[in-house]
């Protein structure tokens, strides 16, 4: 069974910091799908990203990069120099692509992170 | 586009009270979905559709009933609401099922409140 464990539950940095959000998964599916989601304060949820089980390469945007890791069934969020705008819940989530679990994503419980100016 | 359209955004119900939430979305999307949000529950399946007339539970159905008479529309509806369903429902919706590595597109949610 697919599951997403967010094991920080709330994170506090101070502006310009540098924060990783962890996260790790299960599944016993070679091909499945990895995203971020962030949810600011006003409750939407927002897509920041997708990475697929065979592209282990990093990803950077700006001031975002992931860390995809297959052996250690990790895909972690960094965020560098933060600002006060990126707090916010960030949920990670997985959607396997065979048998009978293709029809969802899974998500993990979320980390709240908060910067503080 | 208006993408996902949830409404209402905020609802308070008696308990054994019925409603439905509407979600509209207009995008040609096949795939919808309703969760719910608890704290420190994360996201949890209610259920789903993968095309018009097609539905299906996810992890938390009791208590809901789903149709997808249309592509667009996918309501939820609670048949007698009890204090238990206190929560934010984000519908979502997608191009594909996810497990085809397609995301979601969430509505801006419903807070709904069982007193």
């Amino acid at each position: 069974a697919q599951k997403v464990t967010q094991a920080q539950t709330e994170i506090s940095v101070v502006e310009k910091e540098d924060v990783t959000l962890d996260c790790v998964y299960e599944t016993r599916d070679t091909t499945y799908y990895l995203f971020w989601y962030k949810q600011p304060p006003s409750g939407e949820l927002v897509f920041l990203i997708r990475r697929n089980s065979f592209d282990e390469q990093n990803e950077i945007s700006g001031r975002y990069s992931w860390n995809f890791q297959k052996s250690t069934s990790s895909f972690n969020f960094t965020i560098t120099a933060s600002q006060v705008v990126d707090s916010a819940v960030y949920f990670c989530a997985l959607s396997e692509a065979s048998g009978g679990s293709n029809y969802k994503l899974t998500f993990g419980k979320g980390t709240l992170l908060t910067v503080n100016p | 586009n208006a993408g996902v359209t949830q409404t209402p955004k905020f609802q308070v119900l008696k308990t054994g009270q019925s409603m439905t939430l509407q979600c509209a979305q207009d995008m040609n999307h096949e795939y919808m979905s309703w969760y719910r949000q608890d704290p420190g529950m994360g996201l949890r399946l209610i259920h789903y559709s993968v095309g018009a007339g097609i539905t299906d539970q996810g992890e938390v159905p009791n208590g809901y009933n789903v149709s997808r008479s249309t592509t667009e529309d996918f309501p939820l509806r609670l048949l007698s609401a009890a204090p238990s369903q206190t929560s934010v429902y984000f519908c979502a919706s997608s191009y594909s099922r996810p497990g085809r590595g397609y995301g979601y597109t969430f509505g801006s949610g419903t807070r709904l409140t069982v007193v």
